[in-house]
């Protein structure tokens, strides 16, 4: 039962440089979110999506896309890395509705990115 | 001014005491409080989550919501060194989202 796999794990990059972190969940959760994680900041939203084909900015969406073509992943782009963008990124996916479940996030072991 | 603020920490208690986490927050139309446990190097995972005000227990923890003061707590009895880890309150909804607190590292020394 794999849940919410994220890839890749550790990734370094050069100033301007591009990548894309892949998220897969296997839920099927209808949403899905990139946070990053600061020390001392806790997590903040990148941005996230309510269904397939749909995305929505959270709170730190500056220098990263996001793109939702498939129900189950959820890509996080960045264009041109900036070494403030050095983080830990987690991606989380929730199921759609009310009830018990409404909220709860399963998230991944996380994506550890340095920009150098 | 954030909407959840939660107590920093770090804390560091010897094993078998009582922890106290705690949260304040300033949006009344939250409905459902979460907590959320994570391990170094790993993702948060869902520890309790509640609806109302009052209490919630579950084995050694207990979550706490009181809704009139704004304030919600999680409660570890007979703490464990591998409860050492970071607390994360979250709570919503917020336009289909969680809104966290920054997290309280606890250690809970043998």
């Amino acid at each position: 039962n794999a849940g919410v796999t994220q890839t890749p794990k550790f990734r370094v990059l050069k100033t301007g440089q591009s990548m894309t972190l892949l998220c897969a969940q296997d839920m099927n959760h209808e949403y899905m979110y990139w946070y990053r994680q600061d020390p001392g900041m806790g997590l903040r939203l990148i941005h996230y999506s309510v269904g397939e084909g749909t995305t929505a900015k959270g709170e730190v969406p500056d220098g990263y896309n996001v793109s939702r073509l498939k129900k189950q992943n959820f890509l996080l782009g960045l264009e041109s890395a900036a070494p403030s963008q050095t983080s830990v990124y987690f991606c989380a996916s929730s199921q759609r509705g009310s009830g018990a479940n409404t909220g709860e996030l399963f998230f991944g072991e996380g994506s550890r990115l340095t920009v150098l | 001014q954030k909407e959840v603020e939660q107590d920093p920490g770090p804390l560091s208690v010897p094993e078998g005491a009582i922890v106290s986490l705690n949260c304040t927050y300033s949006n009344s139309a939250f409905q459902y409080f979460m907590w959320y446990r994570q391990y170094s190097r790993k993702g948060p995972e869902l520890l309790m989550y509640t609806y109302s005000s009052g209490n919630k227990e579950d084995g050694r923890f207990t979550a706490q919501v009181d809704k009139s003061s704004k304030y919600i707590s999680l409660f570890i009895r007979d703490s464990q060194p591998s409860d050492s880890a970071t607390y994360l309150c979250a709570m919503g909804p917020n336009a289909g989202k969680s809104t966290f607190g920054d997290g309280t590292t606890l250690t809970v020394k043998p």
